[in-house]
């Protein structure tokens, strides 16, 4: 069935280093993905989306890189930070097959050590 | 702005009790969805409304299971009767249209003893 997973249920980074998040979706008709950071006792809060017609986005120190070909999706965040401290949820979305939802991945946990 | 707002925040229930999940999406948001996560099964869909209206509700878990969308500022998931495989974190979310960013609510932490 249609699946998004994610490689490394955790990262553990210094602070300072880079961080890169992997994720790998299967649903070829996904079309918009959106990166998500859910901080301890809150809701997942959006962090940078990109639209299959682009294969970089860069936001402040967060850049999101979507490779079509492999189904692959990944979030780097530069010079990571100990507020960076959190899970990281894929999530992806077919606007013409599934009307709006999103399916999510199961999130990796980033550490980053001071 | 205020985000989506749920409440209660925090509950704690005995077994067989009836729960109410209520949620108040962003201003002018059409599309509202109840999702469900624990560690075991991470971020579930539950149901999702179009203006008001349930689209899918396949992630319902079971007839105990119950949402409704009297308007547009306003939710509720309903459990009755409740059971300790119930309790996990609750979240509503809301997105001004398809394709769109998904806002989340705050989560309600639900205790089934």
């Amino acid at each position: 069935g249609e699946s998004v997973g994610l490689h490394l249920p955790t990262l553990s980074v210094q602070e300072g280093d880079n961080s890169i998040i992997n994720c790998a979706y299967s649903n070829s008709a996904s079309d918009y993905f959106i990166w998500y950071k859910q901080e301890s006792g809150k809701g997942p809060q959006f962090i940078i989306d990109i639209r299959s017609n682009m294969d970089k986005r860069q936001g402040q120190r967060v850049t999101v890189l979507l490779n079509k070909t492999v189904k692959h999706l990944s979030l780097q965040i530069a010079a990571t930070q100990p507020g960076d401290s959190a899970v990281y949820f894929c999530a992806e979305n077919s606007i013409n097959t599934n009307a709006g939802k999103s399916t999510f991945g199961d999130g990796t946990t980033l550490t980053v050590k001071p | 702005d205020a985000g989506v707002i749920q409440s209660p925040r925090h509950e704690v229930t005995e077994m067989g009790q009836e729960v109410t999940l209520r949620c108040k999406p962003i201003s002018g948001h059409d599309y509202l969805f109840w999702y469900r996560q624990t560690m075991m099964r991470g971020l579930e869909l539950l149901i999702y409304f179009n203006n008001n209206v349930p689209i899918d509700d396949s992630g319902m878990p079971e007839d105990r299971f119950s949402a409704k969308m009297p308007n547009a500022s306003f939710s509720t998931l309903k459990i009755q009767p409740s059971e300790p495989r119930d309790s996990a974190v609750y979240f509503c979310a809301s997105s001004l249209f398809p394709g769109n960013t998904i806002y989340f609510g705050e989560g309600s932490w639900l205790t089934v003893v």
